[in-house]
């Protein structure tokens, strides 16, 4: 059965660098979600991505995040300038519309301490 | 705007028992509704949906869940508990013409033998 992937599944990085998480959705899906879950917390949307643009997004995902899709398999997630707050586990995930409505379809998560 | 409150963080049920995982939207429209699992340090798995076709929806591994507008509630139940069962139950709805899910707060499952 077709999965999302995630990597990495543990990043560690200094406060202030910037970082990339990365995700393969299900091939044949075609819209594509960032969410968070910070320990202990629920889990939040960040954003959402349909044909190469940004269809929604939170009041969390403010200007020091940006995603893309670079070729035609990854979808990115980029934080320029981590914060301490940023120390979450990052899920990606992806939908195709169907007769029997949308569903989302999560991978494993990266998990992101920033020091 | 669209929520969800899930009654209980923690529930802890003998194996063999009964389980009932409580979880009340609010949406101003029919909603779409969702039971997500996490198992530990794994992600996400979709255990059932509810899209207006049948009140009653059965899931994987032996869950259904009932929709009942009168009560704004989309329960989760499971005949009889397995070990296995044990993670962490997420409840979610996505409301008419948006594509983001907004979770509960999850209900912690424990599976005493």
């Amino acid at each position: 059965e077709p999965e999302v992937t995630q990597t990495p599944s543990h990043q560690v990085t200094q406060m202030g660098q910037e970082v990339i998480l990365r995700c393969v959705p299900i091939s044949n899906h075609l819209y594509f979600y960032w969410y968070r879950q910070i320990l202990g917390q629920k889990v939040e949307f960040l954003v959402s991505f349909y044909n190469n643009e940004i269809s929604e997004k939170s009041e969390i995902f403010d200007d020091q995040f940006s995603v893309e899709r670079p070729d035609g398999s990854n979808f990115t997630l980029k934080i320029r300038s981590t914060k301490l707050e940023d120390s979450a586990m990052y899920f990606c995930a992806s939908s195709v519309a169907t007769s029997e409505g949308e569903t989302q379809y999560f991978g494993p998560g990266t998990r992101l301490l920033v020091l | 705007a669209q929520s969800v409150t899930q009654l209980g963080s923690h529930v802890s049920v003998s194996e063999g028992a009964l389980v009932l995982l409580r979880c009340n939207y609010s949406s101003s429209v029919p909603p779409y509704l969702f039971w997500y699992v996490q198992y530990p340090n794994q992600g996400l798995q979709l255990l059932l949906k509810y899209t207006s076709a049948a009140t009653l929806v059965k899931g994987i591994n032996g869950f259904e869940a009932e929709f009942k507008k009168s009560e704004t509630s989309f329960h989760l139940t499971k005949p009889s508990a397995h070990m296995s069962d044990a993670a962490e139950y997420f409840c979610a709805v996505r409301g008419e013409g948006r594509r983001a899910l907004t979770f509960g707060s999850g209900t912690r499952l424990q599976v005493q033998p």
